[in-house]
C-alpha cells in the first residue's frame, strides 16, 4: 500500500509556457500533500503544503503566483510552473500524508525548460 | 541552517563492510523518518521511529532514536552494492504542522 503517483516523470518545455504536474494517491486518501525539488547532488527542499479544499501554504521565498498547487480531491494535487525560465529546472517531488507522521513520495518529475 | 545535521555526507566501503549513518538536532522530533533514494526517483520510506531509545531492524539495516529523541543512527551491516543510494533522514516537531525537516543527505557508494 502507501503508492504515490506522478505525471508526468519528465517534461522539456519552452521557456514562457506553463507545465502542470500531478500528484496522486493511488491507495489511500491524503488529506494533506506537499510538493518538494531537489537540486543535483541536494537533499530536498520543501516548496509547499497543498491541503484539500483549502489553499496551499507556501515556504518563505517560493513564489505562490509562479507555484500554482491545486488540491481539489482527497488523491489528486496538481503544480502549475507558470511561465517557465530555465532556472526552473530541477526535479519536483510530491509526497502524501498517510497515517499520521508518515509521508510517501512520488517517484519525482524532471522538468528541463529550455 | 538545517535543523537536522546529518554525517557523513559521503560513505564508500567495500562490499561486506559496515557502516553508520548519524542525524543530529538540538530539536526534538515527535518523530523521525529515513528514506532511501535513488537517482531519479523519488525517496522510499524505510522506518518511522517514534519512542525514544527504540531500535528497529530491517534485515541488515539497524535504525535507532535517540532516548531524547534529538538524533538517530542508521546501522548497516554488511553492506552489499543494493544499498547503495542516497539516505535521508527527516523528522517532525510537535510543531511543525506534519511538515518533514530533512538532512541534508549521505551519499552511500558499496563497491563489489
Amino acid at each position: 500500500g502507501a503508492v504515490v503517483s506522478q505525471h508526468p516523470s519528465w517534461v522539456i518545455c519552452k521557456s514562457g509556457t506553463s507545465v502542470k504536474i500531478e500528484c496522486r494517491s493511488l491507495d489511500f486518501q491524503a488529506t494533506t500533500m506537499f510538493w518538494y525539488r531537489q537540486f543535483p547532488k541536494q537533499s530536498l527542499m520543501l516548496m509547499a503544503t497543498s491541503n484539500e479544499g483549502s489553499k496551499a501554504t507556501y515556504e518563505q521565498g517560493v513564489e505562490k503566483d509562479k507555484f500554482l498547487i491545486n488540491h481539489a480531491s482527497l488523491t489528486l494535487s496538481t503544480l502549475t510552473v507558470t511561465s517557465a525560465h530555465p532556472e526552473d529546472s530541477s526535479f519536483y517531488i510530491c509526497s502524501a500524508r498517510g497515517r499520521v507522521d508518515e509521508q510517501f513520495f512520488g517517484p519525482g518529475t524532471r522538468l528541463t525548460v529550455l | 541552517t538545517q535543523l537536522l545535521e546529518q554525517s557523513p555526507q559521503f560513505l564508500s566501503i567495500q562490499e561486506g563492510e559496515n557502516l553508520t549513518v548519524y542525524c543530529n538536532s538540538s530539536s526534538v522530533f515527535s518523530s523521525l523518518q529515513w528514506y532511501r533514494q535513488e537517482p531519479g526517483e523519488g525517496p522510499v520510506l524505510l522506518v518511522t521511529v517514534v519512542t525514544g531509545g527504540e531500535v528497529k531492524k530491517l534485515k541488515r539495516l539497524t535504525f535507532q532514536f535517540g532516548d531524547a529523541r534529538k538524533d538517530s543512527s542508521l546501522h548497516i551491516t554488511a553492506a552489499q552494492p543494493g544499498d547503495t543510494g542516497l539516505y535521508l533522514c527527516a523528522g517532525q516537531t510537535t510543531d511543525s504542522w506534519g511538515k518533514l525537516q530533512f538532512g541534508a543527505g549521505t551519499q552511500v557508494v558499496v563497491t563489489p
